[in-house]
């Protein structure tokens, strides 16, 4: 398996707090996502990194941000979480764009 | 844009075969096939690449229609293990990011 871990990977939040999830990767692979998943719906990517500092905004990027200042680390922050950010996170990992991804275990977040 | 699969769920018992079918609006430069099982995270199984480049599972194949837009994926002789949601996801172009669809519940009776 990949070693690819996220963290918390449980939060309970309130309305209008900002909130970081990490991800961090063993693999020294250059991509890395962040995807939210909600129930009966596929995984929407929110943004995506290509390399240290380097980072785009995925399909679904308001209200989020992100940093990588390491290979290994990739973060998700919201910035004043609403209750529509309710989902679960997954964080991927690839060896190269356009190719197989990796999931890390994911991160449930409630916001209430 | 979305790719769109089908069926939406689908129902066997242990032995039985399935297919499972994504399709793309848009020229397909790869197609990669991902397994969750509930409360998982997905885990991937197979990429298929224009040009015929393949990566695969064991015991699942999967065909790439590039003139068609269309990727099936084909689980034979089905195990208790292999219940779980499937997702495609579609790649655009080699410097795309994959779109995912909405996935396929598939059960395995015994």
């Amino acid at each position: 398996d990949a070693g690819i871990t996220q963290s918390p990977r449980h939060k309970v939040t309130e309305t209008g707090t900002p909130v970081t999830l990490r991800c961090h990767q063993t693999e020294n692979h250059r991509y890395m996502y962040w995807y939210r998943q909600d129930p009966g719906h596929g995984l929407r990517l929110i943004h995506y990194s290509y390399g240290v500092k380097d980072t785009d905004k995925g399909e679904v990027s308001d209200g989020y941000s992100v940093s990588r200042s390491k290979t290994e680390d990739f973060l998700l922050t919201l910035e004043s979480a609403t209750s529509s950010q309710t989902s679960v996170y997954f964080c991927a990992i690839s060896p190269r764009d356009a190719y197989e991804q990796y999931f890390g275990p994911g991160t449930r977040l409630t916001v209430t | 844009q979305q790719p769109v699969q089908s069926p939406q769920a689908v129902i066997l018992r242990e032995g039985e075969d399935a297919v499972i079918n994504c399709s793309s609006s848009k020229a397909l430069y790869s197609v990669h096939w991902y397994r969750q099982k509930h409360g998982e995270a997905p885990v991937f199984l197979m990429i298929l690449l224009k040009g015929g480049e393949q990566k695969g599972h064991e015991k699942i194949s999967a065909s790439f229609n590039e003139k068609k837009q269309q990727s099936s994926l084909y689980l034979t002789a089905s195990q208790l293990s292999y219940s779980g949601t499937y997702f495609c996801g579609t790649v655009n172009t080699n410097a795309g990011k994959s779109t995912f669809g909405d996935g396929t519940t598939l059960t395995v009776k015994p």
